[in-house]
């Protein structure tokens, strides 16, 4: 089983429409919780990160972490065709000598318009 | 501010012989990490190096190695290529400090043939 799972896709939604992406995660010292995009071609670029659990929000993305549940969301609101891409999670520990981030295997969204 | 910057972004090469990544981090970024990806196995971390030293290492065979610069310039090096080496590697710069996010490069695009 891997650390981190992620709804697979892909997720296909009209432009204009909340998206909700979706992961878990197996290991309990996960301290740290990101959000990347990617679009095709390029490397991941950061969008929300998040320490422990609660939400956080900018502009139209929310990034939800729920420890006891251990489930990772984010949400995406009035969601554009320019939101087109591969979504990841990611997690870390928050110890000092292992920094290394464990990725989700990505879901992929085409918000048609 | 210039990102993160990878060389060259294409390469082929032949089973057997050996390549060499380059990575420049952001400005003042001192900590390089390396990610290889594929479409079976998502990104997976590869290693990390901090002012010159290797802090971390992934679940990767010895025939992946890293090195870092006084500059904080890294490369990677794979020798003895084989087929399944054939991936996206990405580089990741972090400032440190209270600020856990990754910023990616482009990745270097490696096809081994």
């Amino acid at each position: 089983q891997k650390e981190v799972e992620q709804d697979p896709g892909p997720l296909s939604v009209p432009e204009g429409a909340i998206v909700s992406l979706n992961c878990t995660y197996s290991n309990s010292a996960f301290q740290y919780f990101m959000w990347y995009r990617q679009y095709s071609r390029k490397g991941p670029e950061l969008l929300m990160y998040t320490y422990s659990s609660g939400n956080k929000e900018d502009g139209r993305f929310t990034a939800q972490v729920d420890k006891s549940s251990k489930y990772i969301s984010l949400f995406i609101r009035d969601s554009q065709p320019s939101d087109s891409a591969t979504y990841l999670c990611a997690s870390r520990v928050s110890s000092g000598s292992a920094r290394q981030l464990t990725f989700g295997s990505g879901t992929q969204l085409t918000v048609l318009p | 501010k210039a990102g993160v910057t990878q060389t060259p972004r294409y390469l082929i090469k032949t089973r057997g012989q050996q390549v060499t990544l380059s990575c420049s981090p952001i400005s003042g970024h001192r900590s390089v990490s390396w990610y290889q990806q594929t479409p079976g196995q998502g990104l997976q971390f590869l290693f990390e190096y901090f002012s010159e030293t290797q802090r971390n290492k992934g679940n990767f065979p010895g025939r992946f190695s890293g090195r870092q610069f006084s500059n904080s310039r890294s490369e990677m090096n794979v020798s003895t290529l084989e087929l399944g080496d054939s991936a996206l590697y990405l580089c990741a710069s972090d400032a440190g400090g209270g600020n856990y996010g990754y910023t990616f490069g482009s990745g270097t695009r490696l096809t081994v043939v």
